[in-house]
């Protein structure tokens, strides 16, 4: 049972350019959740998406950032026009369990680390 | 406020040492705690999760104390393995049900 696959491991990108970064949850998994870990900093919460359904995006900036999980294949966290403050780690994680449980434990992919030139 | 706060670190001890990491949290409707482990900024492994009862793990001892909103991890006997950023972990609940509240991490090196 693969884990929670993230891609790519490393992106580089201008300022200006769009990035896109892929998740594919674990196996029977239908909950994803996108964090992201600036420099120095903890994880800090973005959006939670279920199959075809943006849950809760709290967290996610008001402009240039979107993301998805549609019925077939996998999650995108799309950034649009990046600037050098998008530079970060994002990471995915995945649960079988809707986020009302109580014992949610989350499975994190490796992450894909995000530089802007 | 932070809804997750954390001593600020780094700890550095030397193997064998026991060490102490503390944490807070503001929303005392959270039901859920967790301890993680994040190596070298790679992926948060999930160490242990903590009850109130407090629980043990071979060398990790967790416990919670909801009157106070404080966790706390305690290692005793420690690796050079241990090295790592711990993670403390609170299930906040809101409106639209849980999500996963990072403390900033707490930074420990031990030492030969």
């Amino acid at each position: 049972n693969a884990g929670v696959m993230q891609n790519p491991r490393h992106l580089v990108r201008r300022r200006g350019q769009e990035a896109r970064l892929r998740c594919s949850p674990m196996k029977g998994h239908s909950h994803v959740y996108w964090y992201r870990q600036l420099p120095e900093e903890g994880l800090k919460f973005m959006v939670y998406l279920q199959k075809e359904n943006i849950i809760d995006e709290s967290g996610m900036p008001k402009e240039r950032f979107s993301a998805e999980f549609p019925k077939e294949g996998p999650s995108i966290l799309r950034i649009q026009q990046v600037v050098r403050g998008d530079s970060a780690a994002y990471f995915c994680a995945s649960s079988p369990f809707a986020r009302s449980t109580t014992n949610e434990k989350l499975f994190f992919g490796s992450g894909t680390q995000l530089s802007v030139l | 406020r932070k809804e997750v706060e954390q001593d600020p670190g780094p700890f550095n001890v030397p193997e064998g040492a026991t060490v102490a990491f503390n944490c807070t949290y503001s929303n005392s409707a959270s039901q859920s705690f967790f301890w993680y482990r994040q190596d070298c900024r790679k992926e948060p492994k999930l160490l242990m999760s903590v009850y109130s009862s407090g629980n043990e793990d071979g060398r990790f001892t967790a416990q919670l104390n909801r009157a106070s909103q404080y966790i706390s991890l305690l290692i005793r006997d420690s690796k050079l393995s241990d090295s790592a950023t711990y993670l403390c972990v609170v299930n906040s609940f809101g409106n639209q049900g849980g999500k996963l509240i990072f403390g900033q991490g707490t930074e420990l090196s031990v030492k030969p």
